[in-house]
């Protein structure tokens, strides 16, 4: 079974940082591309970034174009989002998602964890 | 960035009935890649179907999905007490990945 488990979100005041975690397993992590989507309290969801299997293409939203970063460590079986200059508009519940490839850049979303709370507030 | 507008915002219906739930795009979705997602309240969501049309293994045949262009619909033939969640439509034709804002099912 697909196993997807976050870890690294908090309070964090405005302007700070924060690096979320997603360990995978129950599948082969390397060939396949991965997502994050968030979902504000009380809101809908939002794609933020992909990333292909190979590490090599990353995708992501322009709300956090710039600001954050999607990585994976494929030795570690393991997703990441390096978030900077974070606003209180990120403040969400953080989902990491395991992928479908329709073509270069279009994925659906086949598996997801169950999230991380990240608060961004003074 | 291709906007999904789903419809109604909320569903009122009973256990046993049929539901219709619309998503239409704002410039035609390529390829008809188009998914749907199940959300019950605290839980992640799930995949219900991909490709417009088509079920994931393990989900039950009474959701169905149809559409192209910019119009596709989820339908639920049979309402279950486990329906009763809020679903979304997210489209994957473009690079700029995008959700509707999602249909409550409620219990009438």
């Amino acid at each position: 079974d697909v196993q997807l488990l976050e870890s690294g979100g908090g309070l964090v005041q405005p302007g700070g940082s924060l690096r979320l975690s997603c360990a995978a397993s129950g599948f082969t992590f390397s060939v396949n591309a991965m997502s994050w989507v968030r979902q504000a309290p009380g809101k809908g969801l939002e794609w933020v970034s992909s990333i292909s299997g190979s590490g090599g293409s990353t995708y992501s939203a322009d709300s956090v174009k710039g600001r954050f970063t999607i990585s994976r460590d494929s030795s570690k079986n393991t997703l990441y989002l390096q978030m900077n200059s974070l606003r209180a508009e990120d403040t969400a519940v953080y989902y990491c998602a395991k992928d479908t490839r329709a073509a270069a850049g279009k994925y659906y979303f086949d598996s997801w964890g169950q999230g991380t709370l990240v608060t961004v507030s003074a | 960035e291709i906007v999904l507008t789903q419809s109604p915002g909320t569903l009122s219906l009973s256990p046993g009935e049929r539901a219709t739930l619309s998503c239409r795009a704002s410039q035609s979705v390529s390829s008809s890649y188009l998914a749907w997602y199940q959300q019950t309240p605290g839980q992640a969501p799930r995949l219900l179907i991909y490709g417009a049309s088509s079920r994931p293994t393990g989900i039950p045949d009474r959701f169905s999905g149809s559409g192209s262009g910019t119009d596709f619909t989820l339908t639920i033939s049979r309402l279950e007490p486990e329906d009763f969640a809020v679903y979304y439509c997210q489209q994957y034709g473009s690079s700029a990945l995008t959700f509707g804002g999602g249909t409550k099912v409620e219990i009438k």
